[in-house]
């Protein structure tokens, strides 16, 4: 069975700082992987996918992930936080093109300090 | 703007009653699903429909019921069965063929149990 993980349920950075989220997965095949973001009382808003090809994936907001295989992660990062990127952010996982069975990791709030 | 409209945004209810929240999406999507939020446990799945008139039980459907008589509509109906319904409630929906793999959330219903 599928399974994610995400290492710290809450993360705080500075303002202009790196961001750096993590999540693993536990697969017996290469997974579709996901980032999603969800802010206050919102639905969840797709950040980035990693489906094949390149592992480096880049998104909106100038986040980006990559994927490695060899870890099992798929850490999401960028450069420079903003005060905007404050909010929740969900890794999720499904093995297969229909999306039919997705996984949620539990999520990880991220605050950004002035 | 094509999108997913969830109703009421916010809705309470006192132990016993049944409660119908309401998921309308206006994307042509083939699928359509509802996840369960609780704080720090990310999405669960309670139901999730591949096409009209055929929907399938997903992790934690006990107390919760659902229907898929358009395209365009998949109701769930929270019943007095389901013994902590207290939660944040995400319709979801994805275009049916093989690689369109990306969920498409709604805003969410927060459901309160007085």
């Amino acid at each position: 069975a599928q399974s994610v993980t995400q290492l710290g349920s809450h993360v705080s950075v500075s303002e202009g700082a790196l961001v750096l989220l993590r999540c693993n997965y536990s697969s017996s095949v290469p997974p579709y992987l996901f980032w999603y973001v969800q802010y206050p009382n919102q639905g969840l808003q797709l950040l980035l996918k990693y489906t094949t090809g390149a592992t480096l994936v880049k998104g909106i907001n100038g986040f980006e992930a990559e994927f490695k295989k060899s870890e099992t992660s798929f850490h999401l990062t960028k450069p420079s936080a903003h005060m905007s990127d404050a909010a929740e952010y969900f890794c999720a996982v499904t093995l297969d093109n229909y999306g039919q069975n997705f996984v949620f990791g539990p999520g990880t709030r991220l605050s950004v300090l002035p | 703007d094509g999108g997913i409209t969830q109703s009421p945004k916010y809705l309470f209810r006192k132990e016993g009653q049944n409660v119908t929240l309401s998921c309308e999406q206006n994307l042509n999507h083939d699928a359509m699903y509802w996840y369960r939020q609780d704080p720090g446990q990310g999405l669960r799945l309670i139901y999730y429909s591949q096409i009209v008139n055929d929907f399938q039980k997903g992790d934690i459907a006990e107390g919760y019921s659902v229907s898929r008589e358009k395209k365009e509509s998949f109701p769930l109906t929270v019943t007095s069965a389901q013994k902590n319904p207290t939660a944040f409630y995400l319709c979801a929906s994805r275009r049916g063929e093989f690689g369109a793999n990306v969920l498409t959330f709604g805003a969410g219903s927060r459901l309160t149990v007085l």
